[in-house]
C-alpha cells in the first residue's frame, strides 16, 4: 500500500459525459501527478500540482482539467468524454516539487461507452 | 526529448530461473532512472531507483539493476524468479532539474512458467 488513495476504482460512463476522479496523496506529500495508461499510448504524464499550484503540464487534452485543494487532495475532471478516453488514470504523489520518487495510487479505470 | 525503450514486450521464464529485463534510455545527460512493477489490477510499485553513485542498485523483492552509461542502459535483474513476480515491468526516467514527469517505457510483461 503506497498511501495514495484514488476514488472511484471503476467508472463507466457514456460519450459526451463529464466525470471527476479524486486522489488523496500520501501524508506529508505536497506534489500530485496525474498519468493516463492506455493500450495505444502507454503511460503518459498529464499534469503536476504542487501545494495547490500547477507546476507542469504534459499531454493533457483541453477537455481535461485538474486542481489541487488546500487539503492537498486533487481532482481530475474529464469532460465531453470520447471512447478514446477509456483508460486507467493514476495519481502519484511525492514530497516536494523536485522530488524524484513518486508513489502511485491504485488507479481509476474509466470506461466510456 | 528523453525517451525510454524496453525492447522486449513479453518475456517468459521458468520459476527459479534468472531474469534480465532490458531498458535503454535516450537523454543528453545522466537522468534519474527507475523501475516500477504493475501487478494485474494494481497500481505501480517502485522497485528501485538510480540517482548517482554506485551503478549497481538494489531494490525490493530481490531485484537489482545496473546503470551502464556507455550503453545508455539500466537493465533489471533477478537471480531466481518466483511465480509471484509475474507482472508488467516499467522502466522510467525523469529529467534532472526539469518538470518532474516520469517518462515510461512501453513495459515488459513477465510470465512465469511453473
Amino acid at each position: 500500500d503506497s498511501g495514495v488513495t484514488q476514488t472511484p476504482k471503476h467508472l463507466i460512463t457514456a460519450t459526451g459525459q463529464r466525470v471527476t476522479l479524486r486522489c488523496s496523496p500520501r501524508s506529508g506529500d505536497l506534489s500530485v501527478y496525474w498519468y493516463q495508461q492506455s493500450l495505444d499510448q502507454g503511460l503518459q504524464f498529464l499534469i503536476q500540482y504542487y501545494n495547490g499550484e500547477e507546476r507542469a503540464k504534459g499531454n493533457i487534452l483541453e477537455r481535461f482539467s485538474a486542481q489541487q485543494f488546500p487539503d492537498l487532495h486533487s481532482e481530475l475532471n474529464l469532460s465531453s468524454l470520447e471512447l478514446g478516453d477509456s483508460a486507467l488514470y493514476f495519481c502519484a504523489s511525492s514530497v516536494g516539487v523536485y522530488s524524484y520518487e513518486q508513489y502511485f495510487g491504485p488507479g481509476t479505470r474509466l470506461t466510456v461507452t | 526529448a528523453q525517451s525510454v525503450t524496453q525492447p522486449d514486450i513479453h518475456i517468459t521464464v521458468s520459476e527459479g530461473a534468472s531474469l534480465e529485463l532490458r531498458c535503454n534510455y535516450s537523454y543528453g545527460a545522466t537522468p534519474y532512472l527507475f523501475w516500477y512493477v504493475q501487478s494485474p489490477g494494481q497500481g505501480l510499485q517502485l522497485l528501485l531507483k538510480y540517482f548517482s553513485g554506485d551503478t549497481l542498485v538494489q531494490g525490493i523483492k530481490g531485484f537489482e539493476a545496473e546503470f551502464k552509461r556507455s550503453q545508455s542502459s539500466f537493465n533489471l535483474r533477478k537471480p531466481s524468479v518466483h511465480w509471484s513476480d509475474a507482472a508488467e515491468y516499467f522502466c522510467a526516467v525523469v529529467r534532472l532539474g526539469g518538470a518532474q514527469k516520469l517518462v515510461f517505457g512501453q513495459g515488459t510483461r513477465l510470465t512465469i512458467n511453473p
